[in-house]
């Protein structure tokens, strides 16, 4: 078991430039989760799935897209990268059992200049 | 809403020492309680959680923590203290029936020789 993948490990992109963060499961979790993570600020939700085709706004979606076409794959889109962009980004997933227990992949670093 | 506060940024313990982390909740019924580890350029790894039960729950290298219903808190402790143990520590709750949880903003813990 992989657990949860995350690509890229880091990024930097041009101000109104467009992304997709990509985030895979090899644990038929039913949830996933995007966080991202701001120096002193803890974790903020971006956007949740419960399933395939199902999505959810979070705390601060603002920016961002996603969409979660198969269990295994839930990516993450922005489409004009701003400054305030710039974080430590997460996804994690869940089992619908233990819907709470959350495993965190590696995170990815984006700057955005 | 529920909502996590871990009073302290930084805490700096002797190696051998015994440690106490913080952290209080604000939700309306019982909590699902949960301690996450992040080493530098680390995702989070969970260290133990409280769902139900024994207040007092045993995690992974260690760590416990106890649930103190009537000071809403969640404290957690280890009775000697690793180098290998200085990384941010990260307290959050969950609610019954929701598949989200809402993080602190996380304690960084630094260890002395």
């Amino acid at each position: 078991n992989a657990g949860v993948t995350q690509t890229p490990k880091f990024r930097i992109l041009k101000i109104g430039q467009s992304m997709t963060l990509q985030c895979a499961q090899d644990m038929n979790h039913n949830y996933m989760y995007w966080y991202r993570q701001d120096p002193g600020m803890g974790l903020k939700l971006i956007y949740y799935s419960v399933g395939a085709g199902i999505t959810d706004k979070g705390e601060v979606p603002n920016g961002y897209n996603v969409s979660r076409s198969t269990t295994e794959d839930f990516p993450l889109r922005l489409e004009l990268a701003a400054p305030s962009q710039t974080s430590v980004y997460f996804c994690a997933s869940s089992y619908l059992g233990r819907r709470e227990t959350q495993y965190f992949g590696p995170g990815t670093r984006l700057l955005v200049l | 809403a529920q909502s996590v506060t871990q009073p302290d940024i930084h805490i700096t313990v002797s190696e051998g020492a015994s440690l106490e982390l913080r952290c209080n909740y604000s939700y309306g019924a019982t909590p699902y309680l949960f301690w996450y580890v992040q080493s530098p350029g680390q995702g989070l790894q969970l260290l133990l959680k409280y769902f139900s039960g024994d207040t007092l729950v045993q995690g992974i290298k260690g760590f416990e923590a106890e649930f103190k219903r009537s000071q809403s808190s969640f404290n957690l402790r280890k009775p000697s203290v690793h180098w290998s143990d200085a990384a941010e520590y990260f307290c959050a709750v969950g609610t019954s029936g929701y598949s989200t949880l809402t993080f602190g903003k996380g304690t960084m813990l630094l260890v002395s020789p």
